[in-house]
């Protein structure tokens, strides 16, 4: 079935350390791995995304590497700031009707100064 | 990014009762959107694929009876809770994708409804 698993479920880091957010997914057809960060009570907002033709993304503090042969991906947040603090979800997109995204649990990430 | 508008932001509503939310995309057409249900400190559980001129798909253990969903125009998307209970609350929120200027997989999220059953 539809499934994609996130660890840790919290995460507690010092400022200027670096954070990393694992998830798996279950559908080896899957092509597309969205992160969201969503802070108390907000929307989530798109951070960073890499496709399966991409073995690694990056984005300033932010990256995202992919193993499709393995069905994993990775968020790396390096230089860890305060702001940083939130939870953060991945993502993966099942091809199958209608292009659903389907969510991890969450990784909730504090970054203390 | 394309925006999504969603309405309200909260409701306050007595048991049996029920409440509509509504989903805009403002800039973009939308054949497509997606309801979810969040719960505190959890994940985005996907509730049904709202698809204009034709019936919602839900996901499974989604009551359609409950969570009625309209999607009238290319432009806006509507939830009802039906006989709204305290179990219903939750953080409902809204997504959808614009093929237009991106790639088809990227979803934008409206703001979320926090809907509060007494």
């Amino acid at each position: 079935g539809e499934n994609v698993e996130q660890h840790p479920s919290t995460l507690s880091v010092q400022e200027g350390d670096s954070a990393v957010i694992k998830c798996t997914y279950s559908d080896s057809a899957s092509n597309y791995f969205p992160w969201y960060k969503q802070e108390l009570g907000k929307r989530p907002q798109l951070i960073i995304d890499i496709r399966s033709n991409v073995g690694e993304k990056k984005d300033q503090r932010i990256a995202v590497t992919l193993n499709k042969t393995a069905k994993h991906f990775s968020l790396h947040i390096t230089e860890t700031q305060p702001e940083d603090s939130a939870v953060y979800f991945c993502a993966a997109h099942f091809s199958g009707g209608y292009n659903k995204l389907i969510f991890g649990a969450g990784t909730r990430l504090a970054v203390h100064p | 990014g394309a925006v999504v508008s969603q309405h309200p932001s909260w409701v306050i509503c007595k048991s049996g009762t029920s409440v509509k939310i509504e989903c805009r995309s403002l800039d973009f057409q939308a054949t497509t959107m997606f309801w979810y249900r969040q719960f505190p400190k959890q994940s985005l559980m996907l509730m049904a694929t709202s698809n204009e001129g034709s019936k919602a798909t839900y996901e499974q253990g989604v009551e359609k009876d409950k969570f009625l969903i309209n999607h009238a125009s290319l432009t806006l998307s509507t939830l009802t809770v039906t006989s709204a209970h305290p179990e219903d609350s939750s953080f409902y929120i809204c997504s959808a994708r614009d093929p237009g200027r991106h790639r088809n997989e990227k979803l934008f999220f409206g703001s979320g409804t926090q809907l509060s059953v007494l």
